[in-house]
Parts: structure tokens; sequence; C-alpha cells
């Protein structure tokens, strides 16, 4: 059964970079049936689409958080990582990361996420 | 961007009771919709997807229908452990968006 996990730190400085990785077990990201994802909700809020990566490495990012947003992929591990630059404190969030399927991009598998405060 | 807009934004139900949740499109998205459930201090749980289709595992109670821009997902007999937040996802375009969400409690 695959299972994601994310990990990074959980207090990050305002404007700086928060960097954040999601590994996963049980499957291996470099499947070319799958698109992983990262998908954030501040505290009491919904849910907002961050953007995903293929394994090949191309990417899909949310217009709202483009000009700070990067992903990647692999490397040695079985990983896929985000990258949000410029953090402020509405960047405060449980972000998850999750899978989903080529063609349909609904979210089957998710990380149980991780809480990452802005504040300094 | 697709706005996808969640109503209504709480339903008071019992248990047993029939649960009746929206979900609109701002734009047609065909058939290309979710539905999630979360509970508190969990990540989502797909339950519906393709608009009607029920994920692996989710028992015949929850049912999604569409398509076009307006869908809804029914519960047909509430159990204690479906009081939880729904929200909605369109993939029919880029950005994939979620609604607000519909807080289901007793």
């Amino acid at each position: 059964q695959l299972q994601l996990q994310e990990s990074g730190p959980g207090l990050v400085k305002p404007s700086e970079t928060l960097s954040l990785t999601c590994s996963v077990s049980g499957g291996s990201v470099y499947s070319s049936n799958y698109y992983w994802s990262w998908i954030r909700q501040p505290p009491g809020k919904g849910l907002e689409w961050i953007g995903n990566i293929y394994y090949i490495g191309s990417t899909h990012y949310n217009p709202s958080l483009k000009s700070r947003v990067s992903m990647s992929i692999g490397g040695y591990r079985n990983q896929f990582s985000l990258r949000l630059e410029s953090i402020t404190a509405a960047d405060t969030a449980v972000y998850y990361c999750a899978r989903s399927r080529g063609g349909a991009y609904v979210f089957d598998i998710w990380g149980q996420g991780t809480v990452v405060t802005v504040s300094s | 961007e697709i706005v996808v807009t969640q109503s209504p934004a709480t339903l008071s139900v019992s248990p047993g009771q029939r649960a009746t949740l929206s979900c609109r499109a701002s734009q047609s998205v065909s058939s290309h919709l979710a539905w999630y459930q979360q509970k508190p201090g969990q990540a989502p749980r797909l339950l519906i997807y393709a608009a009607s289709t029920r994920a692996t595992g989710i028992p015949a109670r929850f049912t999604g229908s569409g398509p076009g821009t307006d869908f809804t997902l029914t519960i047909s007999t509430l159990q204690s452990e479906d009081f939880a937040v729904y929200y909605c996802q369109q993939y029919r375009r880029w950005p994939l968006t979620f609604g607000g969400g519909t807080k289901v409690e007793i």
C-alpha cells in the first residue's frame, strides 16, 4: 500500500523560503501513471491546490502562487519536493502531499500533513 | 480559473436522516468533479470521482450526481462517522480548485 509522508520545518521566518519533502513508500514516484501534488489548508479554512509534478519533471502550478513556487522530483530518492519563496504569515497552513492519476486529477492518496507556521 | 461554490456552509442533521450537499462550478466541468470527506486532524479522503463513481471502499450510502455545473452529494442515511466537512473539487481545467466546504453536524 502506497504511503506518503511530508517532512520539513514547522516554523519559518517571514521572507524566508519554505522547503518541504514528501517521501513515498510502497510505490515509486517514477511511475508514469501518477502525478504528485502539494495542497495546503490554512487554519480553519479550505483546501488550496499548490501544484503538481510528473515523473519526468513537468509541472503545473497554481497561478496564484506560480511566481514563488517550484517543485522537483526524485534524484536518488523516492520523493518529491516543494519550495515556496518569500514566505508571509498568509502561508501558514497544513501542507499535504497527495497522489493523483494522469487524466483524472483526483487525490486518492494523501500524506498526513505537516503544519507550517510563519512567524518571526 | 473555475470557481467552485458549495452550499450550505453548515448542514445540521440527525443520525439516520438524509443529507444533501450542493456544489456549483462557475462553468461546465463535464463530469470532472470529485468529493472528499475530512474529519478533524485528518487528511481529506476521496469519496466520489467522475461526479458519481464511488472510490474504493466507500459505502453505497454516498451518492454523487452531475454533470455540468451543478452537482450533489447525497448521504442517504447518516451514520455517526459521517459527521465531517465535505469538499468538492473540479479537475476539468487548470488550476485544480476546491469548493469552500460544507460542514455536516449534528
